[in-house]
């Protein structure tokens, strides 16, 4: 799988937009990226994840850049409860289970 | 909907002690995996069955770790003899695989495990 890599924290006031960035450079062609958030003491939390178009459900979007390098997770209102750390995740259907990094720690201001 | 069931919630014993962590995944899903997560070494996979079959146990650290699916509603991760340093999070998920395409996996509250 490709390896991923994101920044180790960040703030976000709460009601704003937060953007998480990914950047993935050597993902191939049949590597989905996925997004999951960890709060704290809690399982892991499946957000969304695509392909090559950008997506959208009720967590969350996700831009991916044209050319699959880098991709965005937007909360587009952030609260307090989306504070935890987001790991992005690039994963080919032929591997079954998740590797984890280190993730993005967001924590959201009152 | 029931998510995936992990039992128990923490579990605190004395080295040398047998350890036995349950999961029941959701139902429907043919794929379960166990995680463990720790601070040194974040979330890593231990384990993963299809089906009921184990596919790839590479993670699992040692013999002292086993892990069972008799059946499609049921697995357990067993340690013996358990040792302070397999004090961690232990996770279970599960997911609906098929040839092509992943279905994202959901995972349960996760085992504290703490070894004295």
């Amino acid at each position: 799988d490709a390896k991923t890599t994101q920044p180790p924290s960040m703030d976000c006031a709460e009601g704003r937009a937060a953007n998480l960035p990914c950047n993935h450079s050597t993902i191939s062609g049949n590597e989905y990226v996925y997004w999951y958030r960890q709060i704290h003491s809690q399982g892991p939390q499946y957000i969304i994840h695509g392909l090559k178009n950008n997506e959208t459900n009720e967590m969350a979007s996700l831009i991916i850049t044209e050319d699959r390098k880098s991709s965005t997770l937007i909360l587009p209102h952030a609260t307090l409860r989306d504070t935890a750390v987001y790991y992005c995740i690039v994963m080919d259907t032929g591997r079954r289970a998740l590797t984890f990094g280190s993730g993005t720690r967001l924590q959201v201001q009152p | 909907d029931a998510g995936v069931i992990q039992s128990p919630r923490h579990e605190v014993t004395e080295m040398g002690q047998e350890v036995t962590l349950r999961c029941k995944p959701i139902s429907g899903h043919n794929s379960l995996f166990w995680y463990r997560q720790t601070m040194m070494r974040g979330l890593e996979l231990l384990i993963y069955f299809n089906n009921n079959v184990p596919i790839d146990d590479s993670g699992m650290p040692e013999d002292r770790f086993s892990a069972k699916m008799p059946n499609a509603s049921f697995s357990t991760l067993k340690i013996q003899p358990s040792e302070p340093r397999d004090s961690a999070v232990y996770f279970c998920a599960s997911s609906f695989l098929t040839g092509s395409y992943n279905q994202p996996q959901h995972f349960g509250d996760g085992t504290r495990l703490s070894i004295l």
